[in-house]
């Protein structure tokens, strides 16, 4: 069972690119979560989701497009790659219902803008 | 909206000794969970322990225990016995128990634990 997987685990980009960070979970959770990890911040989130075709902003959603076609897919693109952009990129989720409140976290991305 | 503080940036303990790491937030709702997560070198997010607004009794999880302060919006973490493998970020989150930010976490800026033999 692999639960939540991140891909790439680390990128190195360019100023300008766009770039797609990939989550993958085989549980079936509803809730799907991007988080940014920046020292002296923690982690902020960046965008949520509650099923698959809902999104809802963040903290910090400037810069950042999601979508969710399939429950178990919810990728994070970065549209024009800025290097304020540059940090961990951790991937979440969580289950409906009274369990909400347990979530999950996958391995993250460490990514590097240029 | 939501804020969590975590005044200390980092902190030490000797091995098997007891250590407590501080946090405090800020909301207006009254019902909501607070969590504490570890995370070691590895950088995997690993939820320690979670305490719910509504219960006035402590979460206790083995070594780690809270004190969960309501009126004061404290929710402090002590760590019993500490062990080697108990060196990590530490971070405090809350998260409202309804509404549309339902499953969101706010988290602290964090608390670097490092444990000595």
């Amino acid at each position: 069972d692999a639960g939540i997987t991140q891909s790439p685990r680390y990128k190195i980009t360019e100023t300008g690119r766009q770039v797609t960070l990939m989550c993958h979970q085989t549980w079936s959770h509803s809730y799907m979560f991007w988080y940014r990890q920046d020292l002296g911040h923690g982690l902020r989130l960046i965008y949520y989701s509650a099923a698959a075709d809902i999104t809802d902003k963040g903290e910090v959603p400037d810069g950042y497009v999601v979508s969710r076609s399939k429950t178990e897919n919810f990728p994070l693109t970065l549209e024009s790659a800025t290097r304020s952009q540059t940090s961990v990129y951790f991937c979440g989720t969580g289950t409906s219902g009274r369990k909400v409140h347990e979530q999950y976290f996958g391995p993250g991305t460490r990514l590097t803008v240029t | 909206a939501q804020t969590v503080t975590q005044s200390q940036p980092e902190m030490s303990v000797q091995e098997a000794e007891t250590v407590t790491l501080s946090c405090t937030y800020d909301t207006s709702e009254s019902n909501y969970y607070l969590f504490w997560y570890k995370q070691p070198p590895s950088r995997q997010m690993i939820l320690v322990i979670r305490q719910e607004a509504y219960k006035q009794q402590n979460a206790t999880e083995n070594r780690f225990s809270v004190n969960f302060q309501k009126a004061a919006k404290s929710f402090s973490l002590k760590i019993s016995d500490s062990q080697l493998g108990d060196t990590a970020m530490y971070f405090c989150a809350f998260m409202r128990a309804g509404g549309t930010s339902y499953g969101k976490l706010t988290f602290g800026q964090g608390t670097i634990l490092t444990v000595h033999p």
